[in-house]
């Protein structure tokens, strides 16, 4: 079956302590991003790759790291988590890098909360 | 100015009737435009996408796109309560790969 996984699907944790949220598809697509979705505000990007070893920032990126290191997978990394970083986060890949190219699927989020 | 905005809801019709929902981008040079449905708790899914001016229906939903007015809408006729979900616009920038995303608009269809 098509998908994108993401882990672990609900975190708590306290500010500082450096978590990772793993992203893996197994559809071979070469588009992988992060978002987060937050009440009022919609989805906002926080990175996306095009291929591996390709990656840039979205448009709220601080506070978060990447790394695109084979095509499969896109972990999102959190060195210094903060309360402001508590949201809804979703990976999402598309086959394609073009504007025009292909639904970006999404895995089912990561519910994180910074204490 | 955001770059994508979306009519304030909660958005509430009765079953049977047409739910109007309508976006505007900032960006004049965008060429891609979709709408994804996402129902509480769950992930985003493509319900249309559309690139040229005019309309394009797809069974209930109709997309309509006006790049001069840079307005995209889309129709749900014949709303049922499955309807019931928050639908949220995107948009392709120009030259650009990201999706900006509206803050979405929630439907809830009433029986």
């Amino acid at each position: 079956e098509a998908q994108v996984t993401q882990n672990p699907r609900y975190l708590i944790t306290v500010t500082g302590k450096k978590l990772t949220v793993t992203c893996s598809q197994n559809m071979n697509h070469e588009y992988m991003s992060w978002y987060r979705q937050d009440p009022g505000l919609g989805l906002r990007q926080i990175y996306y790759s095009m291929n591996v070893e390709v990656t840039d920032k979205g448009d709220v990126p601080e506070g978060y790291k990447v790394s695109r290191k084979e095509k499969r997978n896109f972990p999102l990394i959190l060195e210094s988590p903060s309360p402001n970083q508590t949201s809804l986060y979703f990976c999402a890949s598309k086959t394609g890098t073009g504007a025009n190219t292909g639904e970006l699927f999404f895995g089912e989020g990561s519910r994180l909360t910074v204490l | 100015q955001k770059e994508v905005e979306q009519n304030s809801g909660p958005l509430s019709v009765p079953e049977g009737a047409i739910a109007s929902l309508n976006c505007t981008y900032s960006d004049r040079g965008s060429q891609s435009f979709f709408w994804y449905r996402q129902y509480s708790g769950k992930s985003p899914e493509l319900i249309m996408s559309i690139y040229s001016n005019g309309d394009k229906e797809d069974g209930r939903f109709t997309a309509q796109l006006n790049k001069a007015s840079q307005y995209v809408s889309l129709l749900i006729r014949d709303s049922q309560p499955s309807d019931s979900a928050t639908y949220l616009c995107a948009v392709n920038p120009t030259n650009d790969y990201k999706l900006s995303f509206g803050a979405g608009t929630t439907v809830t269809v009433r029986a």
